[in-house]
């Protein structure tokens, strides 16, 4: 199975602040690969597939870049309603995982 | 309007066979592309991906878990429905079903807590 290596485990931003999460895949992935956000005892919330598409409905300050192994997901300018538990998902193999998770904290 | 919703029992016994259903509505399963999966999540840990099943009855399965899982469809009922036997306390976990035609996940059920516990 292909391991997905998310880093940082956590961070702690503030409002305004530029914010980058990554992704590592343990083999090249093309650019399957999709990010979620998820607040407390909610269901995730897609941001980003293939990479790069922002999903509809989704902030122009969220941004996915990268293919093969190293992703990032970036957060332009932290609004407070963007704290939550980040995921990355590869869908180029079977068994799909996802990462490990990122939580954004107020700093 | 596309959702889905995950039902079955919040408590199951150490040994156990797990039984989850995931009922949608706003799309047909027998629609080329199709496709609805099982994840979960343990409490306070990260999601893991557990299962999918296709329009045409594909069917793929976590590596670790496969011996223990079989997912199937009634079209028909628009259900998905997801076993897992030998029920462990490991298995505790909020279970969620969720849709995707081309791999990454638009739609989501708002999940199910399933707690193993003698």
């Amino acid at each position: 199975a292909i391991r997905i290596t998310q880093s940082p485990s956590s961070l702690s931003a503030s409002t305004g602040d530029r914010v980058t999460i990554t992704c590592r895949a343990s083999q090249g992935i093309s650019s399957y690969l999709a990010w979620y956000q998820q607040k407390p005892g909610k269901a995730p919330k897609l941001l980003i597939y293939a990479a790069s598409t922002l999903q509809s409905g989704v902030p122009s300050r969220f941004s996915g870049s990268g293919s093969g192994t190293d992703f990032t997901l970036t957060i332009s300018c932290l609004q407070s309603e963007d704290f939550a538990t980040y995921y990355c998902q590869q869908y180029y193999s079977y068994p799909w995982t996802f990462g490990q998770g990122t939580k954004v904290e107020i700093k | 309007q596309v959702t889905l919703r995950e039902s079955g029992p919040a408590l199951v016994k150490p040994t156990q066979t797990l039984t989850l259903t995931c009922t949608f509505s706003g799309f047909s399963l027998s629609t080329s592309g199709m496709c609805v999966s099982w994840i979960r999540q343990p409490p306070g840990k990260a999601l893991e991906w557990l299962a999918r099943i296709d329009w045409d009855d594909d069917k793929y399965y976590s590596t670790s878990l496969k011996t223990r899982l079989t997912i199937s469809k009634d079209t028909s009922k628009n259900q998905v429905v997801l076993t897992m036997t030998n029920m462990d306390p490991v298995d505790t976990a909020t279970y969620y079903c969720a849709r995707t035609r081309g791999g990454w996940y638009a739609y989501w059920g708002q999940g199910t807590l399933v707690t193993v516990s003698s």
